[in-house]
């Protein structure tokens, strides 16, 4: 079963504007991390953002966590093309060691 | 330094037949885990090795499915019989110690069973 929830399932945006996601879960968490899947293939980190912290931000992205709301979101600014592809969250819960997906936002980023 | 790597990258074979998947993972690390993705859904946990001994088992479907790390490296998840519905792509993953920590992902093995 999935924990995570990503919302929107799809988004498509033009290049130079921001694209956000959400992420939303069910129980308490040790950290929630974002990932990045081109093509369907591997998938690259993002960010880790652990369940004392409210924001982190890496390069042009921007990552908030509320453990009142279950909830986290995945701000990217100044979208390029080369942010197309599937933005996964996946939490790691309390005592726990493996990650649990959600299905994925896929964004498109037109030129 | 170099990433995990999975062979074959690819792999079609037959109904029935028996399959290994290789994962290579990042030198270092002690925890390796084993997620299976299928089309439009996130990757799915099957099992989690620290050092030699798989630690948790639990995502692994049925007793069709085998993984092994014998030197606490690289590890081979083994499926025998295979079935249409084990059509997925099998990813492969390594953190430093476990629990909490980054995973750091392969490119995937792409199973077809035809």
């Amino acid at each position: 079963s999935q924990q995570g929830e990503e919302d929107p399932q799809a988004l498509s945006i033009q290049e130079g504007e921001n694209a956000t996601m959400n992420c939303s879960y069910k129980t308490s968490i040790n950290n929630l991390q974002w990932y990045r899947q081109n093509s369907g293939r591997g998938l690259v980190h993002l960010i880790l953002i652990r369940s004392n912290e409210r924001e982190k931000h890496s390069g042009r992205l921007r990552v908030t966590l509320d453990t009142s709301k279950k909830s986290s979101s995945l701000l990217i600014t100044a979208s390029r093309a080369a942010d197309t592809a599937s933005y996964f969250c996946a939490t790691c819960l309390s005592n726990d060691y493996k990650l649990s997906f959600g299905a994925g936002t896929t964004v498109t980023v037109r030129a | 330094g170099a990433g995990v790597s999975q062979t074959p990258s690819n792999k079609v074979t037959e109904k029935g037949k028996y399959v290994e998947l290789r994962c290579d993972p990042i030198s270092g690390h002690t925890a390796l885990y084993w997620y299976r993705q299928s089309l439009g859904q996130g990757p799915e946990f099957l099992i989690y090795f620290q050092g030699t001994g798989a630690a948790d088992d639990s995502g692994l479907p049925n007793d069709r499915f085998f993984a092994v790390r014998p030197e606490g490296s690289v590890s081979t998840l083994k499926i025998q019989r295979t079935e249409r519905g084990d059509s997925a792509v099998y990813l492969c993953a390594s953190s430093f110690g476990g629990r909490g920590n980054e995973q750091f992902f392969g490119p995937g093995t792409r199973l077809t069973v035809l």
